[in-house]
């Protein structure tokens, strides 16, 4: 079964400060995609990065970006520069043949 | 721009009674579309999804079941809601094509308390 973990529940950071999320998953494929969510007190889920398994280079979108150990099965989250409009559930998930499996969620807090 | 909209926001039910959530998604052709819920504490579990009209996916055997009535609408369905079914629910779509491959984009969400 493929499994995406966690293993943080909770994570705080001061704000302007860096904060990195870990996630690790398991899977005997060798293309996949790995995705970060974050998903505000509102509750929608917001696409924050996405890794293509074949790409070696780490994704970044502005203020995050990954740390993509493919032979580790790691798939970590930093975020620079921390603001309080960060401060969210950030859920890591990957591709499986139709659907997303979902890691349990770090709550990330961010103290001014 | 694509954009996806899901009603309603917020829903209380009785036990036993019927359950209808509906989702559209607008500005795209033949998406793939996704129900998945949340449990509290947890990641999100796909319930169903559909690559056309008519074809839909079930992952979960469950008290629920889902409809593509047309291209880009996807409904979400109980004849008797039980307790268990309460939680958050999300819609979610992505381009045609393997679904594997593609990034999804959610809803704002349903939650659904059953009393």
């Amino acid at each position: 079964a493929q499994t995406v973990t966690q293993s943080q529940p909770e994570m705080s950071v001061q704000e302007a400060e860096t904060v990195t999320l870990s996630c690790t998953y398991d899977t005997s494929e060798s293309d996949y995609y790995l995705f970060w969510y974050k998903q505000p007190p509102s509750r929608q889920m917001i696409l924050v990065i996405r890794q293509e398994a074949y790409k070696q280079q780490n994704a970044t979108e502005n203020r995050f970006s990954v740390n993509f150990q493919k032979a580790a099965k790691s798939f970590s989250l930093k975020i620079s520069d921390s603001q309080l409009g960060d401060a969210a559930m950030y859920f890591c998930a990957k591709t499986g043949a139709n659907n997303l499996f979902f890691g349990t969620g770090t709550r990330l807090t961010v103290i001014p | 721009s694509q954009t996806i909209h899901q009603w309603p926001a917020t829903l209380v039910q009785p036990v036993g009674s019927p359950l209808s959530l509906e989702c559209t998604v607008e500005g795209t052709s033949n998406p793939n579309l996704y129900w998945y819920r949340q449990a509290a504490g947890r990641g999100l579990q796909l319930l169903f999804y559909s690559v056309g009209i008519g074809q839909i996916s079930s992952e979960v055997p469950q008290n629920l079941s889902a409809s593509r009535p047309q291209d880009r609408q996807f409904i979400l369905s109980s004849k008797k809601l039980l307790l268990s079914d309460s939680g958050f629910y999300l819609c979610a779509w992505s381009v045609d094509g393997t679904p594997a491959k593609n990034i999804q984009y959610f809803g704002a969400g349903t939650r659904l308390s059953v009393l």
